[in-house]
């Protein structure tokens, strides 16, 4: 178990330009969650999947936002005409949730976003 | 629906002595609570986590905290500070009603700033 891991650690982008993150989950894990924290505030959840199936879009997640998990593993949010709002950290957490198992979330270290 | 009041952006104090970290919940249904550490350029990690069971919580490097339903509260603390206590810490709660911590959307609270004092 090595815990959830994204890629890249930062990233800075000029307006306008789209970018891609990567979250890797705990292996075992079936739930994966999407966060987005700004300077000075909690994280606010985006989304979450449960396996490769998207359950759930915050209204935060604008047009401009999508995030996928082809294969119920990892997952990536892409951010398209990046705007000096969307810099933040955006971090992924990943849980398991089964009939027989629970296992709390687990956060990764998060992907920093400057938008120049 | 949920939500999290952290009654202080900022709290200071000198290494050895106590902690109190300030936080008052919104729930319309028995919560799920957590408290939550974030150091600088580190993931969050989980402290403790109060899901209904004993009021009293303890948690990670000498951290507990208290479910008081009728004052709506879940105050976090620790007898005696340590410079590496320093960090963010924040309160949490779950949307959902949640027996082991792992499901739900977690809102947080904007989180107060720890710095401890030699």
């Amino acid at each position: 178990d090595t815990g959830v891991s994204q890629d890249p650690r930062h990233k800075i982008t000029k307006r306008g330009q789209n970018v891609t993150f990567r979250c890797d989950p705990i292996s075992e894990h079936n739930r994966l969650y999407w966060y987005r924290q700004t300077l000075g505030q909690g994280p606010e959840f985006l989304t979450y999947f449960q396996n490769e199936a998207q359950l759930e879009k915050s209204r935060l997640l604008s047009d401009r936002f999508s995030a996928e998990r082809p294969k119920g593993s990892f997952s990536t949010l892409e951010i398209q005409r990046t705007e000096q709002g969307d810099s933040a950290m955006y971090l992924c957490a990943s849980s398991l949730v089964t009939s027989q198992a629970r296992r709390g979330y687990t956060f990764g270290s998060g992907t920093r976003l400057t938008v120049v | 629906a949920q939500s999290v009041t952290q009654l202080d952006s900022h709290v200071s104090v000198s290494e050895g002595t106590p902690v109190l970290l300030r936080c008052n919940y919104s729930s319309s249904y028995s919560p799920s609570l957590f408290w939550y550490v974030q150091h600088p350029n580190k993931g969050l990690q989980l402290l403790l986590k109060y899901t209904s069971a004993a009021t009293l919580v303890k948690g990670i490097n000498g951290f507990e905290a208290e479910f008081k339903k009728s004052e709506t509260s879940f105050h976090l603390t620790k007898p005696s500070a340590h410079m590496s206590d320093a960090a963010e810490y924040f309160c949490v709660v779950s949307d959902q009603k949640d027996y082991g911590g792992s499901q739900g959307n977690l809102i947080f609270g904007k989180g107060t700033k720890l710095s401890v004092k030699p």
